[in-house]
């Protein structure tokens, strides 16, 4: 079956600018999560949606970083007026619960000039 | 503040050969530790998850151990293959919302000819 989808795979965009990163889950998996990973660096965890709960916000590194999941399956995740250290790859994932094995897309590598 | 180290950072052996990666976390209250493979340009991809209660996990030739009391982890890789060539990264989840992960840097494993 299909796995965890984002588009785009790569997002190269000038300082100031905004972008959005999209997330398809596997179908009928109730947790997405979205993490950055810089280079060199470990996963840094963003925001976790369970369901129709309110979602963990706790990750997000400022205002300017937002996002949401529309009808319990696709995620965007929102940067407004990007800086050069938004640069990494932002990686999606999906479970069926949160205790279960979360299965990852394949990440979109931004880029900020 | 929750951590989690892995080493060495970065490993080069010969086919066929077996290595062992390890893992020291400190994370309180810990619920399960998962190791994770990431190919380059890729996401991570579930290897093993092991709770409080379980101290070995196999998963073909990849088979993780977990000390709970001196909270360390190792993976160890039987006959390696050039399609080993990865980065293993190491993974604590921790509270009772699991989701909550503290992710290693990796070691990134180079298999030769």
């Amino acid at each position: 079956g299909a796995g965890v989808s984002q588009s785009p795979s790569n997002k190269v965009t000038e300082k100031g600018k905004d972008v959005e990163l999209r997330c398809d889950p596997i179908s009928g998996h109730t947790a997405l999560y979205w993490y950055r990973q810089s280079l060199g660096q470990g996963l840094e965890f963003l925001i976790y949606f369970q369901g129709n709960s309110a979602p963990d916000k706790s990750g997000l590194p400022s205002d300017r970083f937002s996002a949401e999941r529309t009808g319990g399956s696709v995620s965007t995740l929102t940067i407004q007026r990007t800086q050069q250290e938004d640069s990494a790859v932002y990686l999606c994932a999906s479970s069926d619960r949160a205790r279960e094995t979360q299965y990852f897309g394949p990440g979109t590598r931004l880029l900020v000039l | 503040k929750n951590q989690v180290e892995q080493s060495p950072q970065s490993l080069i052996i010969l086919e066929g050969k077996n290595c062992t990666l390890q893992c020291n976390y400190t994370v309180s209250p810990f619920s399960n530790l998962r190791w994770y493979k990431q190919d380059t340009g890729r996401g991570p991809v579930s290897l093993t998850i092991m709770t409080f209660s379980e101290n070995t996990k196999s998963n073909g030739r990849y088979t993780a151990t977990l000390d709970a009391d001196t909270k360390q982890s190792s993976l160890h890789i039987t006959a390696s293959q050039l399609s080993d060539s990865a980065s293993y990264i190491c993974v604590v989840g921790s509270g009772a919302g699991s989701y909550q992960l503290t992710f290693g840097k990796g070691t990134k494993l180079s298999v030769i000819p």
